[in-house]
């Protein structure tokens, strides 16, 4: 169906520790976002991805697109506290308009 | 800009009875998703508006509906209520180019 799978679903990390939640879809994706939500807020956009094998960064975090547009993977390297939050892909439906989000990686960050 | 703004954000309804919950866009987006999170299901998509028409629709029953007005504004319904519809419910505007700003969503509580 329309469901993204994420894996881990938790991960502790001690801070300073690099970070890497993958999401896989069974299906090619046209494209990929990711957004992060903080406890208790909403989620924020990250990144899109539409390229094959499309790489993109900014500061500490590095976005990766499979070379068959099937999975996807988000790395941080040298957590902080603030890092802490879900981390979600999404997924563009069939008409690219609509969004179906994976189960999410939650990252806690030990001090 | 103004971010994406949703009233009310708490709500308590009785299992039964209907709802109806309002989402303002960033200007300029002519774009609404709406999305249900829980715990259980993580965040669904409902549907999406595009200049006042449902352009896609999730996997949800007709007691799920909306609608998107001639400013943008959108305001979705959920008649008959039931205690499994207790949830954050998510707005979110986008531009065209895809990415997703999201409101900080209703917390909807049927008892």
């Amino acid at each position: 169906g329309q469901q993204v799978m994420q894996i881990p679903q938790y991960q502790h990390v001690q801070e300073g520790e690099d970070f890497t939640t993958y999401c896989n879809s069974s299906t090619t994706l046209s494209n990929i976002q990711w957004y992060k939500q903080r406890p208790g807020g909403h989620p924020v956009f990250l990144i899109q991805l539409v390229k094959s094998g499309e790489v993109k960064k900014q500061k500490r975090l590095t976005f990766q697109f499979g070379e068959a547009k099937k999975n996807s993977s988000l790395h941080i390297t040298a957590t902080q506290t603030t890092d802490v939050g879900t981390y979600f892909c999404a997924k563009g439906g069939n008409t690219g308009n609509q969004f179906y989000f994976g189960t999410g990686t939650s990252l806690t960050v030990i001090p | 800009k103004a971010g994406v703004t949703q009233t009310p954000r708490y709500l308590i309804k009785t299992r039964g009875q209907q709802v109806t919950l309002s989402c303002s866009p960033i200007s300029g987006h002519r774009s609404v998703s709406w999305y249900q999170q829980t715990p259980g299901q993580g965040l669904q998509f409902l549907f999406e508006y595009f200049s006042e028409t449902q352009r896609n629709k999730g996997n949800f029953p007709g007691r799920f509906s909306g609608r998107q007005f001639s400013n943008s504004r959108s305001e979705m319904n959920v008649s008959t209520l039931e205690l499994g519809d207790s949830a954050l419910y998510l707005c979110a505007s986008k531009r065209a180019s895809g990415e997703q700003y999201f409101g900080p969503g209703t917390r909807l509580t049927v008892t």
